[in-house]
């Protein structure tokens, strides 16, 4: 099993819907879990990251950790055709050094 | 403006070649990485540096060399032992400590002609 499971998709969605991506863990130990956006072609781009349980927000993207479900969430609202890219979780411990990445699911939004 | 600068973009190989792909940060950052991206399996570690002339082996380093004689620099070569190199090959770097987060390049897509 690995660390972290993410569906790779891909996700099609209409302009304007709210878009749910989502990932599993195992690693009871982590604390910092970050989503990152990445285009074709290009490098990850840190989208916004959370510390332990709760909600962030940052514009249209909501991140949400449930660390009791080892279940992580971002939520874009009013989707546009510029969100179109992959979208991978990261997530690594308070002292350690390494991050683990999901897959990344690619989403698709239509004009 | 900072950030981080892969070279070459796309990079061919023959059988029997080895390689090298060129990282260059000019963020000040510590740590830097190698990863490889694969369809449908995610990033995963090929090395990594959190201070010059020092490194360690990430998830997949066989077949792999690094080098990290100045903080700026992280070149990887791709051995002739590494039976499948196709792939695109991702540079980043991060602070230790306090902030969370890497800077990605913007990668190597290297093929095996």
């Amino acid at each position: 099993q690995k660390e972290v499971e993410q569906d790779p998709g891909p996700l099609s969605v209409p302009e304007g819907a709210i878009v749910s991506l989502n990932c599993t863990y195992s690693n009871s130990a982590f604390q910092y879990f970050m989503w990152y956006r990445q285009y074709s072609r290009k490098g990850p781009e840190l989208l916004m990251y959370t510390y332990s349980s709760g909600n962030k927000e940052d514009g249209r993207f909501t991140a949400q950790v449930d660390k009791s479900s080892k279940y992580i969430s971002l939520f874009i609202r009013d989707s546009q055709p510029s969100d179109s890219a992959t979208y991978l979780c990261a997530m690594r411990d308070t002292g350690g050094f390494k991050t683990i990445f999901g897959a990344g699911t690619r989403l698709f939004v239509k004009a | 403006d900072g950030g981080i600068t892969q070279s070459p973009k796309y990079l061919f190989r023959k059988e029997g070649q080895n390689v090298t792909l060129s990282c260059e940060q000019n963020l000040n950052h510590d740590a830097m990485y190698w990863y490889r991206q694969d369809p449908g399996q995610g990033l995963r570690l090929i090395y990594y540096s959190q201070i010059v002339n020092d490194f360690q082996k990430g998830d997949i380093a066989e077949g792999y060399s690094v080098s990290r004689e100045k903080k700026e620099s992280f070149p990887l070569t791709v051995t002739s032992a590494q039976k499948n190199p196709t792939a695109f090959y991702l540079c980043a770097s991060s602070r230790i400590g306090g902030e969370v987060g890497y800077t990605f390049g913007s990668g190597t897509r290297l093929t095996v002609v």
